[in-house]
């Protein structure tokens, strides 16, 4: 199967402006989990859709927002970006129960000039 | 609240030396662990997780409840090892969330 893709890569935006990143999970995985990563504040959990319904958030903001389609595909959208979003943000996928295994994605690195 | 502490954000070993990379953990319910490694240029990848009692690449972690720590450990480290392991700590029944620590940069010298 193939894994976990996100696009785009790489991405460069300045402040106050909106960004959306995508995510496909692994073909018959249902749950679709967003992480930010930085180097001050490590690895945090964003959100999580299952069934495109939002199962669980983290503690962000409310200008980070997702969605999940019906395919399982997944989207975040951060509006009104500051410097500090700048981050890898990855998505993670597993097959539906709670606390299965995880398989991430290779990442989106956004920038924020 | 949940939180995973990694007291050591550098680790150097030699090879064929024993490896013990600590992670303790807060956390008010019965936690699932997990142990996920990154080696360079490769994405997040699951090392083990507690439930499953797996030795993988040699290595076995023990989730120890009364010292709330969960130490990943390999008795002899080889050189394909060098990389950043992270432990994490998943708290809700019904939601796939991970609470990643900072993380160890794992270097064996040959």
């Amino acid at each position: 199967k193939a894994g976990v893709t996100q696009t785009p890569r790489y991405l460069i935006k300045t402040r106050g402006q909106q960004v959306t990143l995508s995510c496909s999970p692994i073909s018959g995985h249902r749950s679709v989990s967003w992480y930010q990563q930085t180097p001050g504040q490590g690895l945090q959990f964003l959100f999580e859709y299952f069934s495109e319904t939002q199962r669980n958030k983290g503690n962000f903001p409310g200008r980070f927002s997702g969605r999940q389609f019906s395919n399982s595909r997944s989207e975040m959208n951060v509006s009104t970006l500051e410097l500090g979003d700048s981050a890898l943000y990855l998505c993670a996928s597993s097959s539906e129960g709670a606390k299965d295994t995880q398989y991430f994605g290779p990442g989106t690195r956004l920038t924020v000039l | 609240a949940q939180r995973v502490t990694q007291p050591e954000k550098l680790l150097s070993v030699f090879k064929g030396a024993p490896v013990e990379l600590k992670c303790n953990y807060s956390y008010s319910g019965s936690p699932e662990l997990f142990w996920y490694v990154q080696y360079s240029r490769q994405r997040l990848q699951l090392l083990l997780r507690h439930i499953s009692r797996e030795s993988i690449k040699g290595f076995t972690a023990d989730l120890n409840k009364g010292e709330t720590s969960f130490h990943l450990k390999k008795p002899f480290a080889q050189e394909e090892d060098s990389a950043m392991y992270y432990c994490a700590l998943s708290g809700w029944t019904g939601a796939n969330n991970l609470f990643f620590g900072t993380g160890t940069r794992l270097t064996v010298i040959p």
